[in-house]
């Protein structure tokens, strides 16, 4: 089973800075990576696939890149409500989640 | 639109094999794949399985032989089926559309295993 590592687990910043996010895999997925945010209550949306793909109506900001086993999740200047939880998941082989990272308010 | 509903027993005791129903609105499931995805309070998603529009599922490994998904399309509903609960099962069970990346969630159901 491919496991999917996220860092860091806690992300402190203030809205209009840049946010980077890491995933790394312990195998290959190739590019079979998603993104996804989640907020309290709430469940979670689909940002990116495919490693770097916009899912419909993501602004922007919201930028992925990555392949193989290192995947980044870069928001370009954060609103007020980006701030939430994110999740990495692979399907390249299986499927898994990686245990998240929150971005909270500095 | 197309809309999932999760809906589910709510509380079951220990040992139970309860069911959860996953129904969609707006689109027929017999053109998708579905997933089955799991969240614990207050921690992270677990991925539960999948099932193709031709009925093949795969499960995750670390609960095969206690889960099971099928398609009922008289209903156009998905259903989830946990073996053998244990209290490590409480968690809000949700829905999506697709069998990789998951473009549309349901709400989720929380299901406690409690006696």
């Amino acid at each position: 089973e491919i496991a999917l590592t996220q860092s860091p687990g806690t992300l402190s910043l203030s809205p209009g800075e840049r946010a980077t996010l890491s995933c790394r895999a312990s195998q290959s997925v190739d590019n079979y990576l998603a993104w996804y945010q989640q907020k309290p209550g709430q469940a979670p949306r689909l940002l990116i696939y495919g490693a770097s793909s916009r899912a419909t109506g993501i602004p922007d900001r919201f930028s992925g890149s990555g392949s193989g086993t290192d995947f980044t999740l870069t928001i370009s200047r954060l609103e007020p409500e980006d701030f939430a939880v994110y999740y990495c998941q692979q399907y390249g082989s299986s499927r898994t989640f990686g245990q998240g990272t929150k971005v909270e308010i500095k | 639109q197309v809309q999932l509903q999760e809906s589910g027993p709510g509380l079951v005791k220990p040992s139970e094999t309860p069911s959860l129903i996953c129904t969609v609105s707006g689109g027929s499931i017999s053109s998708d794949d579905w997933s089955w995805i799991r969240q614990p309070p207050g921690k992270g998603l677990e991925w539960i399985g999948y099932i193709y529009y031709s009925g093949r599922t795969n499960y995750n490994p670390s609960l095969k032989g206690r889960v099971s998904i099928s398609l009922d399309t008289s209903k156009n509903q998905i259903s989830l089926k946990l073996n053998s609960v244990t209290a490590a099962d409480t968690a809000v069970y949700y829905c999506a559309r697709g069998g990789g990346s998951l473009a549309l969630w349901g709400r989720g159901t929380l299901v406690t295993v409690s006696s």
